[in-house]
């Protein structure tokens, strides 16, 4: 039973490019939230997507957008990227019927030059 | 006031020793509560939920206190093995709305 994938692991990108981060959600999930995690921090809710629409957001610029496939996987987009998104990104599954338990994926993490 | 206040660490403590970590969360409809644990440089995985009338799961004890705000955790007979970032976690919305709000850690190192 394949846990959650994340792909890249690593990515390095310079300034005002943009970025696409990759979720594949545990098998039999539906649901898949997005989270930040800057060095020394906890994880900051960026926004979740269930039945390919985006159903909650957190404190995040619309820089941040994203997108849900109808196979459950999930894309997170960041446009103009500065130099304090460098960060790890955690994609985290769940189900519709108990989007709390949350299994988080390894992440990606965002290196910006 | 942050959301999710977390004792601040490092805790630094022998093998066997007990040890216990603290959190207060601000928004009293605060709903569910979770103990999660982080690895260095990998993902969250969650530890326990904490429920209204305390639970416990091996070595692990989680209490909650709606009253004053406040959850915790005990670990008991502590293992090499459980040095790691303790990570408070709320939801304040219940089950209907999934965005967890983290604390920002308390990390624990055992020490032979």
């Amino acid at each position: 039973d394949a846990g959650v994938t994340q792909s890249p692991t690593h990515l390095i990108k310079t300034r005002g490019q943009q970025v696409t981060l990759r979720c594949s959600p545990k098998s039999g999930h539906d649901t898949v939230s997005w989270y930040q995690q800057a060095l020394g921090q906890g994880p900051q809710f960026i926004f979740q997507y269930y039945e390919e629409e985006e159903r909650q957001r957190g404190n995040f610029p619309d820089r941040f957008s994203g997108h849900q496939f109808p196979n459950y996987s999930s894309e997170l987009n960041v446009n103009a990227l500065l130099l304090g998104d460098s960060a790890l990104y955690l994609c985290a599954s769940s189900t519709g019927t108990s989007k709390l338990e949350q299994y988080f994926g390894p992440g990606t993490r965002l290196t910006v030059t | 006031r942050k959301e999710v206040e977390q004792d601040p660490g490092p805790f630094n403590v022998p093998e066997g020793a007990t040890v216990a970590f603290n959190c207060t969360y601000s928004n009293s409809a605060s709903q569910s509560f979770f103990w999660y644990r982080q690895d260095c440089r990998k993902e969250p995985k969650l530890l326990m939920s904490v429920y209204s009338s305390g639970n416990e799961d091996g070595r692990f004890t989680a209490q909650l206190n709606r009253a004053s705000q406040y959850i915790s955790l005990l670990i008991r007979d502590s293992k090499l093995s459980d040095s790691a970032t303790y990570l408070c976690v709320v939801n304040f919305y219940g089950g209907s709305q999934g965005n967890l709000i983290f604390g920002k850690g308390t990390k624990l190192s055992v020490k032979p």
